[in-house]
């Protein structure tokens, strides 16, 4: 069965703190991605992956940047998080030009 | 560029009744298209896909959707809904064009009445 997991269900984090979010799949798929969740504003791509240590900006890059230094493991990094940072963030991996998977999502509280 | 659109931002039906959610999509060539469910608090399942051949395809949770390229829609249907459908539904093409990058709808969220 295939299986994204995400490092916390729940984190909280005061202004200007940085907050690493783990993302890690066991499909062995070329592409992961970040996005953020936010009421009436639908998924909004962060960025992606399409193999190690390759990274490209999706919409809303700013804030945000991401590692990932194995094919299973994706991380997005807050800088220095902001009260506008605060939402859900969730995870994905796809195999190619194919249907995503996603994690559980995050729920970033910043404070 | 392509795009998507869920027309309805909320939609309610009884319990027992028929679901029909609509999306709508903009795309160059033959698209592969998506829904996915989400429930409060999670993340996003992959309900159905349609890549080519059989315009009708049929999903978990006994749902179903049909591609129709003249109206370039594919529209999500179930036949009798149960309360533990509730959830947040989203429309999504591609990708195409070399990106690796689908395109989403906004969602429609499903309420469902006893």
């Amino acid at each position: 069965d295939v299986k994204v997991t995400q490092s916390s269900r729940y984190l909280v984090k005061r202004t200007g703190e940085k907050v690493f979010l783990e993302c890690v799949q066991d499909m062995d798929h070329e592409n992961m991605f970040w996005y953020r969740q936010d009421p009436g504003l639908g998924l909004r791509l962060i960025y992606f992956s399409y193999d190690v240590k390759m990274k490209e900006k999706g919409d809303i890059p700013e804030g945000y940047s991401v590692s990932r230094e194995k094919k299973e493991r994706f991380s997005l990094i807050l800088e220095s998080a902001s009260t506008n940072q605060t939402s859900m963030y969730l995870c994905a991996s796809s195999p190619g030009f194919r249907e995503q998977y996603f994690g559980p999502g995050t729920r970033l509280t910043v404070t | 560029a392509q795009s998507v659109t869920q027309p309805d931002i909320h939609i309610t039906v009884s319990e027992g009744a028929s679901l029909e959610l609509r999306c709508n999509y903009s795309y160059g060539a033959t698209p592969y298209l998506f829904w996915y469910v989400q429930s409060p608090g999670q993340g996003l399942q992959l309900l159905l896909k349609y890549f080519s051949g059989d315009t009708l395809v049929q999903g978990i949770k006994g749902f179903e959707a049909e591609f129709k390229r003249s109206q370039s829609s594919f529209n999500l249907r179930k036949p009798s809904v149960h309360w533990s459908d509730a959830a947040e539904y989203f429309c999504a093409v591609g990708p195409s064009g070399g990106s690796y990058i689908p395109t989403f709808g906004r969602g429609t969220s499903l309420i469902v009445h006893p």
